[in-house]
């Protein structure tokens, strides 16, 4: 079974600063990694994803994420965040079968100007 | 790109009666969609995963009998709450695995509440 922690509940920064939300996760097996991005009251909009190769991934909006194998990590990281980038994200991982997603506990982003 | 769309987008019941929530894939075939529970301010829980023409999947914990998962078709699949009571009130979104290579596209999610 594999399982997600997402290290911060909330993330306030202000605007124009870099940005890092951490993400964990546990897996007996090799797993593929998903950031997601939800904004109130709607579904989930896919930011990236990594199945293999480079392990820099880049997403939309200006978001890249780092998959590091030997510390079991995928965080996402942004240069200079937008007052629209305000939302909650959300960590995911699957198994290489493509069974089901399971997710973190999702970090809140604030931006302040 | 792959769009699901799913409806209502928000509803709200009497205790006791049924609700049914609907999500549709519009551009393409979903053999197999994922219902989801999320609560305020929580993540997403996953309740069951749905294959066409098959019995859904439910995770442990979850009622089958109350959440009637019904995927008769490659482009529909249906939640129905029975006897929704109160603490049923919650977000429901669907999920669906696209064509593309681990794809999953979401729809825009329906707020129960239950009065």
């Amino acid at each position: 079974a594999q399982s997600v922690t997402q290290l911060d509940s909330q993330v306030p920064v202000f605007e124009e600063a870099p940005v890092e939300l951490r993400c964990n996760y546990s897996s007996s097996v090799s797993v593929y990694l998903f950031w997601y991005v939800q904004y109130p009251n709607q579904g989930l909009q896919l930011l990236l994803k990594y199945l293999s190769g480079s392990t820099l991934v880049k997403g939309i909006n200006g978001f890249e994420a780092e998959f590091n194998k030997s510390q079991t990590s995928f965080h996402l990281r942004k240069p200079s965040v937008h007052i629209s980038d305000t939302a909650e994200y959300f960590c995911a991982v699957s198994d290489q079968q493509g069974g089901k997603l399971i997710f973190g506990q999702g970090t809140e982003l604030s931006v302040k100007p | 790109g792959a769009v699901v769309s799913q409806h209502p987008s928000r509803v709200i019941c009497k205790s006791g009666t049924s609700v049914k929530i609907e999500c549709r894939s519009l551009d393409f075939q979903a053999t197999t969609m994922f219902w989801y529970r999320q609560f305020p301010k929580q993540s997403l829980m996953l309740m069951a995963t749905s294959n066409e023409g098959s019995k859904a999947t439910y995770e442990q914990g979850v009622e089958k009998d109350k959440f009637l998962i019904n995927h008769a078709s490659l482009t529909l699949s249906t939640l129905t709450v029975t006897s929704a009571h109160p603490e049923d009130s919650s977000f429901y979104i669907c999920s669906a695995r696209t064509g593309a290579l681990y794809g999953y596209t979401f729809g825009s999610g329906t707020r129960l509440t239950v009065v």
